[in-house]
């Protein structure tokens, strides 16, 4: 069976903290994504990686960084957390291009004080 | 102009009626197109994906792509209390590995 998951549901941080947000697939897919997710804002992509320590910008890769060491795990890091960055985090995995289903993990709500 | 284009609703139906969700986009080069289902507080599942022009029909689902007129529809028969959620289109512009996706249409059906 499919999974997606990711390390935490909640996490409350302060601003100026490092955060990393993990994210384990157990599909050998290659392709990984991060989104986050706002009210009227959508899903919107921040980075995503289609191979082993390859990784790609989305639409929103400011204040974020991205690690992939391995097939199966994507880290999501911001680097100094601010307020702004306090949302829903969803990981996401795909076998190959974009013509496949993207399996989401549970999500991630971050806040950021 | 948003690439993909949802209207945010709510959309109301009464249980067992039709419900018509649709979505434009703005790229002409889009090849794959997707309709995901989030219950409020879950992440997103997919219920179809639509290659070709036309309809493909999924048990209660029917997703309807027209790439002349840029838009992708989900039509959702009978429908139930239990369909009631956001529905999330998304479009794969131009190939490659991105998905963009809309902004969510509500749907409540109501008993």
């Amino acid at each position: 069976d499919v999974k997606v998951t990711q390390s935490s549901r909640y996490l409350v941080k302060r601003t100026g903290e490092k955060v990393f947000l993990e994210c384990v697939q157990d599909m050998d897919h290659e392709n990984m994504f991060w989104y986050r997710q706002d009210p009227g804002l959508g899903l919107r992509l921040i980075y995503f990686s289609y191979d082993v320590k390859m990784k790609e910008k989305g639409d929103i890769p400011e204040g974020y960084s991205v690690s992939r060491e391995k097939k199966e795990r994507f880290s999501l890091i911001l680097e100094s957390a601010s307020t702004n960055q306090t949302s829903m985090y969803l990981c996401a995995s795909t076998l190959g291009l974009a013509g496949y289903e993207q399996y989401f993990g549970p999500g991630t709500r971050l806040t950021v004080t | 102009q948003k690439e993909v284009e949802q209207n945010s609703g709510p959309l109301s139906v009464p249980e067992g009626a039709i419900a018509s969700l649709n979505c434009t986009y703005s790229d002409r080069g889009s090849q794959s197109f997707f309709w995901y289902r989030q219950y409020s507080g879950k992440s997103p599942e997919l219920i179809m994906f639509i290659y070709s022009n036309g309809d493909k029909e999924d048990g209660r689902f029917t997703a309807q792509l027209n790439k002349a007129s840029q838009y992708v529809s989900l039509l959702i028969r009978d429908s139930q209390p239990s369909d009631s959620a956001t529905y999330l289109c998304a479009v794969n512009a131009g190939g490659g590995n991105k998905l963009t996706f809309g902004t969510g249409t509500q749907l409540k059906v109501e008993l």
